[in-house]
């Protein structure tokens, strides 16, 4: 079966730390793996999209970075503010083109 | 601004009631997705749309309805049967569909709870 897990469930942080949220995923055969933001009671957010043949991808603050043989991948967050405080969501696809989500890392950042 | 219309952003639903949530898109996207976010849970999908007039059964379709009459509209039916259709519903689109690299795009949610 084919699940998604992200470790931490929840996370609270001074403001200025960096941060790594981690995901993995049970088959490492997928397409491709994206990283969501999803403030309360809000639609998510596309942060970032890493294709299965690329190592990292970075934006801003944020670097993803992917490792499909050992299924996983982290969400790197420098300097962190409490505007970044949200829920973090590692979603998977495979060739079936439908995205598998982990169930979120729930992130504080307090000043 | 191209995005995704999701209204309305909350709706209560009676016993034995049907209730339509709308999602539209100004993107000129082809592939249009509905999911369930439950507390505690991953989103799972429940139905979904590669191209007009066109829709497959996600993971948990059984008591929903789904119309993809025009391509910027995706309206999904919580019907009767769904017996637990309390839960937060969110609406994404995506350029194409089967080409495995493309994002996708979501709605803000509409919250679904019952009288």
């Amino acid at each position: 079966k084919q699940e998604v897990t992200q470790i931490p469930a929840a996370l609270s942080v001074p403001e200025g730390e960096n941060l790594v949220l981690n995901c993995s995923f049970t088959d490492s055969a997928i397409y491709n793996l994206q990283w969501f933001r999803q403030d309360p009671g809000k639609g998510l957010t596309s942060l970032l999209l890493i294709q299965s043949s690329q190592r990292e991808q970075t934006s801003g603050r944020l670097n993803a970075s992917l490792d499909k043989s050992s299924g996983r991948s982290t969400l790197y967050i420098a300097a962190s503010q409490p505007g970044d405080s949200a829920t973090y969501l590692c979603a998977v696809i495979y060739n079936t083109d439908k995205l598998i989500f982990g169930t979120g890392t729930r992130l504080q950042v307090f000043p | 601004d191209g995005g995704i219309t999701q209204s309305p952003k909350y709706l209560f639903r009676k016993e034995g009631q049907n209730v339509t949530l709308s999602c539209e898109q100004n993107l000129n996207h082809d592939a249009m997705y509905w999911y369930r976010q439950d507390p505690g849970q991953g989103l799972r999908l429940i139905y979904y749309s590669q191209i007009v007039n066109d829709f497959q059964k996600g993971d948990i379709a059984e008591g929903y309805s789904v119309s993809r009459e025009k391509k910027e509209s995706f309206p999904l039916t919580v019907t009767s049967a769904q017996k637990n259709p309390t839960a937060f519903y969110l609406c994404a689109s995506s350029i194409d569909f089967g080409q495995g690299g493309q994002p996708q795009h979501f709605g803000d949610g509409t919250r679904l709870s019952i009288l």
